[in-house]
């Protein structure tokens, strides 16, 4: 069973300045099976990213992802007061189905 | 739009049965395969179930497997989680989610499963 692990758990920053989060997994899952997700409190997760690097449409070009077999990593370009939420990486495994999810890493305002 | 709407969440007791509910509404249901996810409070997110689109197939975590059904009715567009044998780790928000892009989920508001005496 893969597990993905997620760092930092919290990472402090400013408005304005970049946030690069890192999700590693425990074997290799290729670039397909990849997604990232955005949660606020109270708030279902938020796809931000398939595919490892694909933007779904309506999500800002401030949010990019790259990363291939076990190290994934999520960037935010330029941080808005909006994005201070918990990030989660996501691995689906199609045999048999089923979804994997890392821990979260929190991003919060310094 | 799409849209995924849960219900049935409710305080139960431990060891009792709940059944939960989720209604699809914006794309063809019935093309879909729908999975169940779950949040404890404060704790990350952990899947729990999935059916196939005609809903022969399935598979369960093995934290619910063989406590929890999932099951479909197509014509009314909906998904359903049967919950017996509730446990106080249970207590979660319950999401019902939709495949989006690939890899990714489309998920509703979530619905909330409290198990306590």
């Amino acid at each position: 069973e893969i597990v993905l692990t997620q760092s930092p758990g919290t990472l402090s920053l400013s408005p304005g300045e970049r946030a690069t989060l890192s999700c590693r997994a425990s074997q290799s899952v290729g670039n397909t099976y990849l997604a990232w997700y955005q949660q606020k409190p109270g708030q279902a997760p938020r796809l931000l990213i398939y595919g490892a690097s694909d933007r779904p449409q309506g999500i800002p070009d401030r949010f990019s992802a790259s990363g291939s077999e076990t190290d994934f990593t999520l960037t935010i370009s330029s941080l808005e007061p909006e994005d201070f939420a918990v990030y989660y990486c996501q691995h689906y495994d199609s045999s048999p189905p089923r979804y994997t999810f890392g821990q979260g890493t929190k991003l919060e305002i310094k | 739009q799409v849209q995924l709407v849960e219900s049935g969440g409710a305080l139960v007791k431990p060891g009792g049965s709940l059944r939960l509910s989720c209604v699809g509404s914006g794309f063809t249901f019935s093309e879909f395969y729908m999975t169940w996810l779950r949040q404890a409070p404060g704790k990350g997110l952990e899947w729990i179930s999935y059916i196939t689109s005609s809903g022969p197939a399935k598979n369960y975590a093995d934290s619910v497997r063989g406590r929890f059904t999932i099951s479909r009715d197509n014509a009314k567009n909906s998904l359903f989680l049967q919950m017996d044998n509730l446990r106080v780790d249970d207590t979660a928000v319950y999401y019902c989610a939709r495949p989006a892009y690939v890899s990714g989920l489309f998920w509703g508001q979530g619905t909330l499963v409290t198990v306590s005496s």
